[in-house]
């Protein structure tokens, strides 16, 4: 079975550019979330969508916003970029809302320039 | 707000033998999880273990084993049997029950196992 897929892997952009991230979950997953890893830090939560409504948001700027699909598939847009959205930024399923256990996409590696 | 530290940047055992990695945190909640990831250098995030708050007995999977002191909010990780492939950043993180939908991490360990 696939486990959760990310595309692009990396990518390089210019401050003030605009940035869309790709989720496909591991399938029968219902819940995606979003996660920012900064170069030697721990992920920090972004977002998480069930059931395409968002569920919770974690201390992000309005420039960071996303959307969960019918086939429960997730994109991150980050609008403004600043060299500070440079990160890994992981996404994660699971199949219910509440359970802990998330599985982990490779991530997408965003550098701005 | 949740809070977890890692206080060791960077471990390094020798092949076969043990490490135990250290976890602390900070919160108000009786109901929650925590959980110790791995993360190598492909990037992928990969759970470890968990452990149940409302569980005294301490989690085991396999090499893996905990040692989970509630009282102390302490969440160790005990790896025996050191093997190369051990060789990753560790991430402790927690879920707490009126935060349901995300994990907090901390800032990780890095493990180096010498052969």
């Amino acid at each position: 079975d696939a486990g959760v897929t990310q595309s692009p892997t990396h990518l390089i952009k210019t401050r003030g550019q605009h940035v869309t991230l790709r989720c496909s979950p591991i399938s029968g997953h219902k819940s995606v979330s979003w996660y920012q890893q900064v170069l030697g830090q721990g992920p920090q939560f972004i977002f998480q969508y069930y059931e395409k409504e968002e569920r919770g948001r974690g201390n992000f700027p309005d420039r960071f916003s996303a959307r969960q699909f019918p086939n429960y598939s997730s994109e991150l847009n980050v609008n403004a970029l600043l060299l500070g959205d440079s990160a890994l930024y992981l996404c994660a399923s699971s199949f219910g809302s509440d359970t802990g256990e998330l599985f982990f996409g490779e991530g997408s590696r965003l550098t701005v320039l | 707000a949740q809070t977890v530290t890692q206080s060791q940047p960077e471990m390094s055992v020798q092949e076969a033998e043990t490490v135990t990695l250290s976890c602390t945190y900070d919160t108000s909640e009786s109901d929650y999880y925590l959980f110790w990831y791995k993360q190598p250098p492909s990037r992928q995030m990969i759970l470890v273990i968990r452990q149940e708050a409302y569980k005294q007995q301490n989690a085991t999977e396999n090499r893996f084993s905990v040692n989970f002191q509630k009282a102390a909010k302490s969440f160790s990780l005990k790896i025996s049997d050191s093997q190369l492939g051990d060789a990753a950043m560790y991430f402790c993180a927690y879920r707490g029950r009126s935060s349901n939908y995300k994990l907090t991490f901390g800032k990780g360990t890095l493990l180096t196992v010498n052969p």
